[in-house]
């Protein structure tokens, strides 16, 4: 069974701080690894998708790293701002039967 | 603006009422899917359709009906629904199932 855990579950961090976003899984056969944005009552922004086969990916100030054989991913954003407060979920598709599974989120605040 | 519009952004039913959730996209895709999210848990994916076909229900009741009558638009059927189910539904979609995934803001679901 694909489990993915993200830890912490909230972050409250002064703003421009570097930090990293934890997310792991229990089952190494994935497809990709996608890393969402959400928005208080708002849907999900797709931030980075990291295939299988690659080891990051970076856009802007988020870097995310993707380590299979561990069943770890990291995102890490740079020089925070208070726009990036929002929850950050992690999402991998597995091989098994193509399905994807979510994390809980990290909610992130971001103090000005 | 995601491309991926979802109607009506909040919804209040009884138990007895029958009521749909739209979703469409205007970007081309050919694949579409259906999440719940609900209060402190992981999103839930509950349909996939891929070029009009559903390949996936994750264990949907009954009470929940999608339907894909092309690409662009995909529709969740709801009927005798349960307090629950309240909950917000996302709508998303893709080029195809292993890349990147677009969502919409979702439909607040508030069951009486």
């Amino acid at each position: 069974k694909q489990e993915v855990t993200q830890i912490p579950a909230a972050l409250s961090v002064p703003e421009g701080e570097n930090l990293v976003l934890n997310c792991s899984f229990t089952d190494s056969a994935i497809y990709n690894l996608q890393w969402f944005r959400q928005d208080p009552g708002k849907g999900l922004t797709s931030l980075l998708l990291i295939q299988s086969s690659q080891r990051e990916q970076t856009s802007g100030r988020l870097n995310a790293s993707l380590d299979k054989s561990s069943g770890r991913s990291t995102l890490y954003i740079a020089a925070s701002q208070p726009g990036d407060s929002a929850t950050y979920l992690c999402a991998v598709r597995r091989r098994r039967d193509d399905k994807i599974i979510f994390g809980k989120g990290t909610r992130l605040h971001i103090l000005p | 603006e995601t491309g991926v519009t979802q109607t009506p952004r909040h919804l209040v039913m009884g138990m007895t009422n029958k009521k749909s959730l739209k979703c469409e996209q205007h970007l081309g895709h050919n694949a579409m899917y259906w999440y719940k999210q609900s209060a402190k848990k992981p999103l839930e994916l509950m349909f996939v359709y891929n070029f009009k076909e559903q390949t996936e229900n994750n264990s949907v009741p009954s009470r929940f009906s999608p339907e894909c009558p092309n690409s662009s638009h995909l529709f969740l059927h709801l009927h005798t629904l349960q307090p629950e189910d309240s909950a917000l539904y996302l709508c998303a979609s893709s080029q195809d199932q292993s890349v990147t995934q677009y969502f919409g803001p979702g439909t607040r679901l508030l069951v009486l």
